[in-house]
């Protein structure tokens, strides 16, 4: 079915280390896209990844996507305390055209 | 632009009473998601409106039902209210559809007793 695993679903870091999630989806997804949730805030829009193996970069942190479209990691450099938050991924499904997000990976950082 | 606005923020009811909520997206914006989000299971896709019409629908029980007006705001209603429906409910609009980027407005707290 269409459905998007996230790990790990919560995360613990010294300040200055790094930090990772990654979700993986049974079937290929057209796309997936990463959100940011603050706490007590609400998603907000990160990147986007379309295409097989594709890797972006925005400063400390680095997205990829797999070669089969169906796995994609998140990996921030150094963590700051401004890192704070729930990172999701959401894949696209071509079929019934879907944004299916994962269950969120809530990020602390302890200074 | 402005953003994606939400009425009202938070809201109390009790069980078996029913809610509409509203969301406003953002000028220009034709399709509108709604979404549950809940600390145990995440957010959860409840439906999706473009041009007044539900185009895509959740795993969500007939006491959840929405809709979209000429202007692109949407409404959604949850009938018959149950514990389990406390949660914070996010609409997002998009240009065209959920493939590209969605923005979200801040949410609307419910909260059943």
């Amino acid at each position: 079915g269409q459905q998007v695993m996230q790990i790990p679903q919560y995360q613990h870091v010294q300040e200055g280390e790094d930090f990772t999630t990654y979700c993986n989806s049974s079937t290929t997804l057209s796309n997936i896209q990463w959100y940011k949730q603050r706490p007590g805030g609400h998603p907000v829009f990160l990147i986007q990844l379309v295409k097989s193996g594709e890797v972006k970069k925005q400063k400390r942190l680095t997205f990829q996507f797999g070669e089969a479209k169906k796995n994609s990691s998140l990996h921030i450099t150094a963590t700051q305390t401004t890192d704070v938050g729930t990172y999701f991924c959401a894949g696209f499904y071509n079929q019934g055209g879907k944004l299916i997000f994962g269950q969120g990976t809530e990020l602390s950082v302890k200074p | 632009k402005a953003g994606v606005t939400q009425t009202p923020r938070y809201l109390i009811k009790t069980r078996g009473q029913q809610v509409t909520l509203s969301c406003s997206p953002i000028s220009g914006h034709r399709s509108v998601s709604w979404y549950q989000q809940t600390p145990g299971q995440g957010l959860q896709f409840l439906f999706e409106y473009f041009s007044e019409t539900q185009r895509n629908k959740g795993n969500f029980p007939g006491r959840f039902s929405g809709r979209q007006f000429s202007n692109s705001r949407s409404e959604m209603n949850v009938s018959t209210l149950e514990l389990g429906d406390s949660a914070l409910y996010l609409c997002a609009s998009s240009y065209h559809d959920s493939y590209n980027e969605q923005f979200f407005g801040p949410g609307t707290r419910l909260t059943v007793l």
